[in-house]
């Protein structure tokens, strides 16, 4: 988990409610990425962002907004829009290791578990 | 399109025995592999991966993973499993087309290492 930091660590929101999940890095990468995870179905990726003021739709980006304003912080707000929200956050980034972009291990934070009341 | 399979939703071995986690997958061009270990509640943890060179990959904790190109496959493997290896292990790909970092993951397989 080290480098990335994911905040809070549980979070309960009533319905109609708008809620913002942190994430930070300080391993000075350029790519990060917001992924859910519901049991049974692996990693499905949300939004990622490739650069600072960018970013693209994952997988299932209905529901979510995203903000890349610095390098070291991706915020994902999840809007009363997103029908199911309950599940597990995770936070990845990913490095420029001198080599194709291919090559690149994404490293998590320790994710955040968001539960609707 | 590309894509990963994981074949078994859990494997149980008993304590000392080898284990072996599997993966196949679909990509054009050559793959990138990669294998993760999760916890209960916790984020994912780099274990190992594939790029280029000798086929079998050593890890983390002791893992390693055999890339296999004519049966698409990288299997994860440990000699002797241990109780804390107990886990949720993911293997993932990425393709090598332009500049694209995303990962396609598989569902995941639950080990249990039995005592």
């Amino acid at each position: 988990d080290g480098g990335i930091t994911q905040s809070p660590k549980y979070l309960f929101r009533k319905e109609g409610q708008n809620v913002t999940l942190s994430c930070e890095q300080n391993l000075n990468h350029d790519a990060m990425y917001w992924y859910r995870q519901d049991p049974g179905q692996g990693l499905r990726l949300i939004y990622y962002s490739q650069i600072v003021n960018d970013f693209q739709k994952g997988d299932i980006a209905e529901g979510y907004s995203v903000s890349r304003e610095k390098k070291e912080s991706f915020p994902l707000t999840v809007t009363s829009a997103q029908k199911n929200p309950t599940a597990f956050y995770l936070c990845a980034s990913t490095g420029t290791s001198g080599g194709h972009p291919s090559t690149d291990t994404q490293y998590f934070g320790p994710g955040t578990r968001l539960t609707v009341l | 399109a590309q894509s990963v399979a994981q074949p078994e939703d859990q494997v149980n071995v008993a304590e000392g025995n080898p284990l072996t986690v599997k993966c196949t997958y679909s990509v054009s061009g050559n793959p990138y592999l990669f294998w993760y270990v999760q916890y209960p509640n916790r984020g994912l943890q780099f274990l190992l991966k594939y790029i280029t060179g000798d086929n079998l990959v050593k890890g983390s904790y002791g893992f390693e993973a055999e890339f296999n190109k004519s049966q698409t496959s990288f299997h994860l493997k440990k000699p002797s499993a241990l109780v804390s290896d107990s886990a949720l292990y993911f293997c993932a790909v990425r393709g090598n087309a332009g500049n694209n970092r995303k990962l396609i993951w598989g569902l995941g397989t639950s080990l249990a290492v039995n005592p």
